[in-house]
C-alpha cells in the first residue's frame, strides 16, 4: 500500500508556465520530505526537501509548500523550461529510515 | 556534496547466470544502503536495507536467495542477482543516507538485461 499519493500522472505545460504536483500521506511520524527529479536511464537526484517545521521552501525555480494539518505537500515549478522535462518524485521518510515514494509525475514543458 | 558511485551502469547477461553490482560511497560513510528496483514509468520500490556488518532486511515478496546483498565495509555494498531471469531485467538504484538529517544520495542506477 503506497504511503504516500501523488497526482497528477503527467503533466504537459508551456514554457514559462507553472507546474504543480501534489502529494499526499498519512503517516505523522514522517519527518523528511524530499521531491526528486529524475531523466531516463538515470538516477533520481534531490531538488529540494522539506522538514515538517517550515511551511515553505523555495530554491530557485522550486518551491515545496507544505500543510501539515491537511497532510499534504507539493512542488511548484515556475517558470517551466524545456530542461525541467522529466519525471518527478515526492517521497516521506521517518528519521533517515527508509523512504517511501510516490508514484510520479512525467512533465513535459513544450517549447 | 556527498557521492554515490555504483557499477556497472549497465549490464547484459545470459539466463541463468549472476550479476554483481556495486555501489560505493565516496566521501562519507554509509552504514545503511536502501536498494531498489524499477520497472519503466514505475515509481522505486525498496527490495532491502542493507547495514554495514549484518545482515540485510528485505521487504515483502523480494526473494532472499535470488538477491544477496552484502554490505562488508562502510563505504561498499554489492546486490547480486543469481540465476538471473529475463523477468529480472530491470533498473537497480541503490541509496545511502547521509546522516545528521541531510538526506539520501542515489547511485546513478543500472539497467540489468537478462537474456
Amino acid at each position: 500500500q503506497q504511503q504516500v499519493k501523488q497526482s497528477p500522472q503527467s503533466l504537459i505545460v508551456q514554457k514559462g508556465g507553472i507546474s504543480i504536483i501534489n502529494c499526499a500521506y498519512e503517516n505523522t511520524a514522517f519527518d523528511y520530505f524530499p521531491w526528486y527529479q529524475q531523466f531516463p536511464g538515470k538516477g533520481p537526484a534531490l531538488l529540494i526537501a522539506i522538514r515538517p517545521d517550515v511551511s515553505e521552501k523555495k530554491e530557485g525555480r522550486f518551491t515545496i509548500s507544505f500543510n501539515k494539518s491537511a497532510k499534504q505537500f507539493s512542488l511548484h515549478i515556475m517558470d517551466s523550461q524545456p530542461g525541467d522535462s522529466a519525471t518527478y518524485f515526492c517521497a516521506a521518510s521517518i528519521r533517515d529510515y527508509k523512504l517511501s515514494f510516490g508514484a510520479g509525475t512525467t512533465v513535459t514543458v513544450r517549447a | 556534496g556527498a557521492v554515490v558511485s555504483q557499477h556497472p551502469s549497465w549490464v547484459i547477461c545470459k539466463s541463468g547466470t549472476s550479476v554483481k553490482i556495486e555501489c560505493r560511497s565516496l566521501d562519507f560513510q554509509a552504514t545503511t544502503m536502501f536498494w531498489y528496483r524499477q520497472f519503466p514509468k514505475q515509481s522505486l520500490m525498496l527490495m532491502a536495507t542493507s547495514n554495514e556488518g549484518s545482515k540485510a532486511t528485505y521487504e515483502q515478496g523480494v526473494e532472499k536467495d535470488k538477491f544477496l546483498i552484502n554490505h562488508a565495509s562502510l563505504t561498499l555494498s554489492t546486490l547480486t542477482v543469481t540465476s538471473a531471469h529475463p523477468e529480472d531485467s530491470s533498473f537497480y538504484i541503490c541509496s545511502a543516507p547521509q546522516g545528521d538529517t541531510r538526506g539520501y544520495t542515489f547511485g546513478s542506477g543500472t539497467r540489468l538485461t537478462v537474456v
